[in-house]
């Protein structure tokens, strides 16, 4: 079984430039999250799926950040645009019921690194 | 809101036993995982607990005590591919999951 799926692995940017993430979780897997993981802390979450519902996305700076999910399937994070401190580790996870028990699945994670 | 405390690295010899601690302030409560990451990669599953007590999976075991707001993770047997981050998660309602800041577990030969 394929794992969640991230592209680009990395990616360098400008300030003020505009920048995508893709993530395709594992088949079959209603629930998706987007993660921002700074270097040495923890994931932070900006975003929760279920399906192509947002069911939770509190912490997403709405002012530059977006993110879509339109056929419950794959999604895309943007940033535009981006700014100095969004330098970070963006990861996709993604998991498969709704019971506590079931554990959410990450990708590799996109390294944005911003000039 | 959420909170979680772990020491922030830990050093320790092949074979040794190694446990790292986590406290935690949270409201909606439901249980306590815990993941690995190595340096480049991607948050792995190890434990989840939501009851009070010991899980054991192998050479990992994690403990929790709800009473406490503590945990701890286990780590035995230490093998120098188990130097990496390990972070403590809260687990709270719609599955949403609140990380601590990591402890950097380096192990020497």
């Amino acid at each position: 079984e394929a794992g969640v799926v991230q592209s680009p692995r990395y990616k360098i940017i400008e300030k003020k430039q505009p920048v995508a993430f893709w993530c395709n979780p594992i088949s079959g897997h209603n629930t998706l999250y987007w993660y921002r993981q700074n270097l040495g802390q923890g994931p932070e979450l900006l975003i929760r799926y279920e399906n192509e519902e947002a069911v939770d996305d509190s912490q997403l700076p709405k002012d530059r950040f977006s993110a879509e999910r339109l056929k419950g399937v794959d999604s895309t994070l943007k940033i535009q645009p981006a700014e100095l401190g969004d330098s970070a580790v963006y990861l996709c996870a993604s998991r498969a019921g709704t019971g506590f028990q079931d554990e959410q699945f990450f990708g590799p994670g996109t390294r944005l690194t911003v000039l | 809101g959420q909170s979680l405390e772990q020491p922030s690295e830990v050093t320790a010899v092949e074979g040794a036993i190694v446990q790292i601690n986590c406290t935690y302030q949270t409201s909606g409560f439901y249980g306590l995982s815990w993941y690995q990451q190595h340096d480049g990669g991607a948050p792995t599953f190890l434990s989840y607990n939501a009851l009070d007590g010991l899980e054991e999976t192998g050479r990992f075991s994690s403990f929790l005590s709800r009473s406490d707001s503590y945990g701890y993770l286990l780590l035995q047997e230490l093998q120098m591919k188990d130097s990496a981050s390990y972070f403590c998660a809260v687990r709270a309602a719609g599955n949403k999951l609140t990380f601590g800041g990591g402890t950097r577990v380096l192990v020497k030969p």
